[in-house]
């Protein structure tokens, strides 16, 4: 089965400052990646994703990137900002498993302001 | 667009009673709606993927007795945590599939804080 793994596990930036986020999996028939936010004692919400056709999507101060050949996927979020802190989590899926998701182990981002 | 609701947020039961929890989608139609268990600090945990009219697939080791699954339409499955004890207190999530041609994103809903006393 797919096994995602996620780096690292606490990140704290100053306000500002860009903060990266790194997954790797391990079934390159894997083809979509999504990235979810989760605040405390919410649900996750879905912030940017990026199917394996492309190598790259932005969406403001939020870019994802994906290297399809070494199995890994990042999260850049730019001039970070205090609201910006909660953990991250990104996911693999592909289709013939039902588009089930496989999910990192969460990633803490503290912005310092 | 893309809104999920689930109720409710939050609940307290007692050791051997039956507690259920709503899914809905609001705004679009869900061919499947995922369940999922949440532990302080960790990673989502898949119970079981539901879709609408059929019987839900449970993951390795989740007790489908224990946790009933219902996906009576488009916009809404439901949870059943039946004799529930302090060990099934958590976090339970869902997320739904929109219903649409090469869909594969799932959006959360907010979640709902399961405690048995």
């Amino acid at each position: 089965g797919e096994n995602v793994e996620q780096h690292p596990s606490t990140l704290s930036v100053q306000e500002g400052d860009s903060a990266v986020i790194k997954c790797t999996y391990s079934d390159s028939a894997s083809n979509y990646f999504p990235w979810y936010k989760q605040e405390l004692g919410k649900g996750p919400q879905l912030i940017i994703d990026i199917r394996s056709n492309v190598g790259e999507k932005k969406d403001q101060r939020i870019a994802v990137t994906l290297n399809k050949t070494a199995k890994h996927f990042s999260l850049h979020i730019t001039e970070t900002q205090p609201e910006d802190s909660a953990v991250y989590f990104c996911a693999a899926s592909k289709k013939n498993t039902g588009n089930q998701f496989y999910f990192g182990t969460g990633t803490s981002l503290t912005v310092i302001p | 667009g893309a809104v999920v609701s689930q109720h409710p947020s939050r609940v307290i039961c007692k050791s051997g009673t039956s507690v259920k929890i709503e899914c809905r989608s609001l705004d679009f139609q869900a061919t499947t709606m995922f369940w999922y268990r949440q532990f302080p600090k960790q990673s989502l945990m898949l119970m079981a993927t539901s879709n609408e009219g059929s019987k839900a697939t449970y993951e390795q080791g989740v007790e489908k007795d224990k946790f009933l699954i219902n996906h009576a339409s488009l916009t809404l499955s439901t949870l059943t945590v039946t004799s529930a004890h302090p060990e099934d207190s958590s976090f339970y999530i869902c997320s739904a599939r929109p219903w649409r041609a090469e869909g594969v994103e799932q959006y959360f809903g907010p979640g709902t804080r399961l405690t048995v006393t």
